[in-house]
């Protein structure tokens, strides 16, 4: 099945510094989401982006489909930030939403 | 609904009892999915259904695992048997179309399960 990578597995920031967090995946996608786990738990939608680059306040994700990678950037960081980001697809196999391990983040004040 | 919704929140219970958890997923969303999430790990897929049936289960790990959607929207997941290993938090989707293109996956807050 489809492998998701994604890089680094940890983080800590300070507070206001910008990061960039990587998704590498093994096929073709017909579906890439990123998700911020909270602390209670809670996968919190990000982006729905199989494709192309959007846009939403002081985070931003562009999927380069053909090279089968994406990056989510969070700018201005802020302790809220804090929690696990997953990315996860849907490959052209029928295969529902597959998971990466994970990047755990940490801002700090 | 809003959003998805997922009963009970928290479930303790001993191991070999049954135990069933439910999920209401958005009004309208015709494919619903179970996921298990251990601590430290990512989400890990369990069982999906398009409409009433279940058009994929190859990620149930046992045959004590059993999850249906009679009508095409409820889904109940049941476990019989329970082993300290079922322990995790148990997460509903669900998202507009099946597969393979699916538009966006809607998460609930899971049922948090504690076999002791």
């Amino acid at each position: 099945g489809i492998q998701v990578e994604q890089s680094p597995p940890d983080l800590i920031l300070q507070e206001g510094a910008n990061s960039t967090l990587r998704c590498n995946f093994s096929d073709s996608v017909n579906n890439l989401q990123w998700f911020h786990q909270n602390p209670w738990g809670q996968l919190i939608n990000l982006f729905y982006i199989p494709s192309g680059t959007k846009q939403n306040g002081r985070l931003s994700a562009t999927t380069v489909a053909t090279e089968r990678y994406s990056l989510l950037y969070i700018s201005s960081s802020q302790t809220t930030d804090s929690g696990v980001y997953f990315c996860a697809v849907v490959d052209s196999g029928n295969t529902p939403l597959v998971f990466g391990k994970g990047t755990r983040l940490s801002v700090i004040a | 609904g809003a959003g998805v919704s997922q009963t009970p929140s928290n479930k303790v219970t001993e191991k070999g009892k049954y135990v069933e958890l439910r999920c209401d997923p958005i009004s309208g969303h015709t494919a619903l999915y179970w996921y298990r999430q251990s601590l430290g790990q990512g989400p890990e897929f369990l069982i999906y259904f398009q409409g009433t049936g279940a058009a994929d289960d190859s990620g149930l790990p046992n045959d004590r695992f059993f999850a249906v959607r009679p009508e095409g929207s409820v889904s109940t997941l049941k476990i019989q048997r329970t082993e300290r290993g079922d322990s995790a938090v148990y997460l509903c989707a669900s998202s507009p179309y099946g597969l393979p293109n699916t538009g966006e996956l809607f998460f609930g807050e899971g049922s948090r399960l504690t076999v002791l």
